[in-house]
Formats: structure tokens, C-alpha cells, sequence
């Protein structure tokens, strides 16, 4: 139990399909993070929410949506997705969104088909 | 250019060896970060370092940090598979406003 958990484990989805994932954390954190790994890539941060403000984004295309309406939730909505954004999707957490340990769910493994 | 970088991307080693993995990183920071990641599962945090100079040792592994060469290292003494693992090193940067910049990690494969 990593105190971040995320639902679904394992997503299959159509590109016309509208999906989410959700993360939620147990931790008290203020802060909450979406992260993408693809496979050979460094992990790549999308969306930063502190105190359930979105802070960052960092130029993820409009397909993925987030969403945080505490500051325990956080979702990311899917909608015509591309074969491309296959990944495993990582939810994190901190005590703080500058300078801090991340603390990270489980994932979700993405298959877009 | 904001760059992590870590080396080597993929080590295959026996039990009972020693080895290093390197981190190197291209500006100013004021925090490093050492994550481990088993196949299918979660980042776990393995080492936070505050300053330069800082060592820290946690059973086979230890990792220090030299801010003025911009390098940490992780070192793994006397190797068993349980530490089998993607190793990932992350910096939080003063110019991408502390967001943390991550090395794309480091498959350490351990055979019995």
C-alpha cells in the first residue's frame, strides 16, 4: 500500500471511446501530479494540481483532460485518444508541488487500440 | 537545456558484485532524488539528497551527491537479485521552477 492508488489497473480503449482514470491519496498531500512513461522515454510530467489548482501543464494536448475536485481525487478524462498515447500512466503525490518527494500510485497501463 | 542524465541505461551483473550508476544533470539544483521501479509496479522512493556531500546508505545501496560536479551516483555493493530493479534519478531544477526533470533510468538486471 503506497498510500496512492489508482483505478483502473489495466485500460483498453477504441479511439472514439471516452474513458478516466482516477487517483486517489490517502496521505494528506497538497499536491497531486499526472505523469506519462512511455516505454525507452524518460517519464514525462502532464498536469500538476496544488491545493486543487491546476499549476503546470505542460503542453499535453487537449485528448486529456484533468480534474481535481479535492485535493485527495485527481482524474485525467480520455477522449479520441491515439494508438500513440499507449503508456502507463502514473499518479503521484507530495506534501508540497516545489522541491518535494513524490510519492507514486501504482499505474494505470494504457492501451489504445 | 534542462537534461538529466543517467548511465548506463541497462547493466546485467552477477550476485555479489559491486557497481555504480551515475547521474548527471546540466544546471543548478537544490534537490536529487534516487526512485526504484520494479517491472509493473509503482516508483518507490529509495534516497532524497539536500546538499553537497550528502551520503546515504540504505543496506546494499548508497547514494551520494556532488552539486559542483552536478553528479550523484548510486552505488550497489555485493549485488543480490532482489535488487533487480529500473533505477530512475530525478532533479528538481531552480529553471523549470523546481518541477522535477527525470533521467530515463537505468535496468539493473542481477543473475543468481
Amino acid at each position: 500500500e503506497t498510500g496512492v492508488t489508482q483505478t483502473p489497473r489495466h485500460l483498453v480503449m477504441g479511439m472514439t471511446n471516452k474513458k478516466s482514470l482516477k487517483c486517489e491519496q490517502h496521505l494528506g498531500h497538497n499536491a497531486m501530479y499526472w505523469y506519462k512513461q512511455s516505454a525507452k522515454k524518460p517519464l514525462e510530467l502532464m498536469f500538476v494540481y496544488s491545493l486543487e489548482e491546476r499549476v503546470e501543464n505542460n503542453s499535453v494536448p487537449s485528448r486529456f483532460s484533468p480534474e481535481c475536485p479535492n485535493s485527495s481525487h485527481l482524474f485525467l478524462h480520455l477522449h479520441t485518444l491515439q494508438p500513440e498515447d499507449s503508456a502507463l500512466y502514473l499518479c503521484a503525490s507530495s506534501q508540497e508541488w516545489q522541491g518535494v518527494e513524490a510519492f507514486f500510485g501504482q499505474g494505470t497501463r494504457l492501451t489504445v487500440v | 537545456e534542462l537534461k538529466v542524465e543517467q548511465n548506463p541505461l541497462f547493466l546485467s551483473m552477477q550476485e555479489g558484485k559491486n557497481y555504480t550508476i551515475y547521474c548527471n544533470y546540466s544546471t543548478t539544483s537544490d534537490r536529487l532524488y534516487w526512485y526504484r521501479q520494479d517491472p509493473g509496479k509503482s516508483l518507490e522512493s529509495l534516497f532524497v539528497l539536500l546538499s553537497n556531500g550528502a551520503v546515504k546508505q540504505e543496506g546494499r545501496l548508497m547514494a551520494s551527491l556532488d552539486t559542483k560536479a552536478r553528479l550523484s551516483t548510486l552505488h550497489i555493493t555485493a549485488a543480490v537479485h532482489d535488487l533487480s530493479a529500473t533505477y530512475f534519478c530525478a532533479v528538481d531544477m531552480r529553471d523549470s521552477n523546481y518541477q522535477l526533470i527525470w533521467g530515463a533510468g537505468t535496468k539493473l538486471i542481477i543473475k543468481p
